[in-house]
């Protein structure tokens, strides 16, 4: 199995702030095949990017996707209100997909 | 739009059978443009793939759980189903379908959610 490390466990910005999430993998992701995912209290999560840098439709352009091979990145460029969140990485180049542990993005 | 809604009991007894429906509205399951998913997540955990199924019957399965799990289809009623037997306190979870956008025997994101069913396996 890949399995995917997520760092940091928990960031702590404040509104404005650029936020950078890392998602490293235990070995290679073919064809970039990485996403992210946003999970806010009691609801299910919503996809942000796919394909490691493609935007899923309606996200807004402060988030950005970057990486390949075994390291990937969500930056979310000024923090709004509504983005403190647990952020989820998934890999689907192989299986069983897989997803990294998550990291919570906190109100500093 | 593509809507996913689970359904079932919210209450299983330990070592019984653990059984949801995921229906689905706004898309044709026999389409065959996607597969279709169930993920769980503990409560304050992270997030699990559990396995997909294609409008063909063909499944996919997290082997961490294969022996016990298996996901059907009925594209007349445009729902799919998960068993999963011989269940624990381990098995407790929130339950979610999901659509899968891979291809054919390709696996991809998960674009549409269903808002989840809380299962609890207790006595």
């Amino acid at each position: 199995d890949i399995v995917l490390t997520q760092s940091p466990g928990t960031l702590s910005l404040s509104p404005g702030e650029r936020a950078t999430l890392a998602c490293r993998a235990s070995q290679s992701v073919s064809y970039s095949s990485l996403a992210w995912y946003q999970q806010k209290p009691g609801q299910a999560p919503r996809l942000l990017i796919y394909g490691a840098s493609s935007r899923a439709t309606g996200i807004p352009d402060r988030f950005t996707g970057s990486g390949s091979g075994t390291d990937f990145f969500l930056t979310i460029s000024r923090l709004e209100p509504e983005d403190f969140s647990v952020y989820y990485c998934q890999q689907y180049s192989s299986s069983p997909v897989t997803f990294g542990q998550g990291t919570k993005v906190e109100i500093k | 739009q593509v809507q996913l809604q689970e359904s079932g009991p919210g209450l299983v007894k330990p070592s019984q059978t653990l059984s949801l429906t995921c229906t689905v509205s706004g898309d044709s399951i026999s389409s065959g443009d996607y597969h279709w998913t169930w993920i769980r997540q503990p409560a304050g955990k992270g997030l699990e793939w559990i396995g997909r199924i294609y409008t063909s019957g063909s499944t996919n399965y997290n082997p961490s759980l294969k022996s016990r799990v298996t996901i059907s289809v009925d594209t007349s009623k445009n729902q799919f189903f998960l068993e999963l037997t011989a269940v624990t306190a381990t098995d407790g979870a929130i339950y979610y379908c999901a659509r899968d956008v891979g291809l054919l025997l390709w696996f991809g994101e998960l674009d549409v959610w269903g808002q989840g069913t809380a299962v609890t396996v207790s006595s």
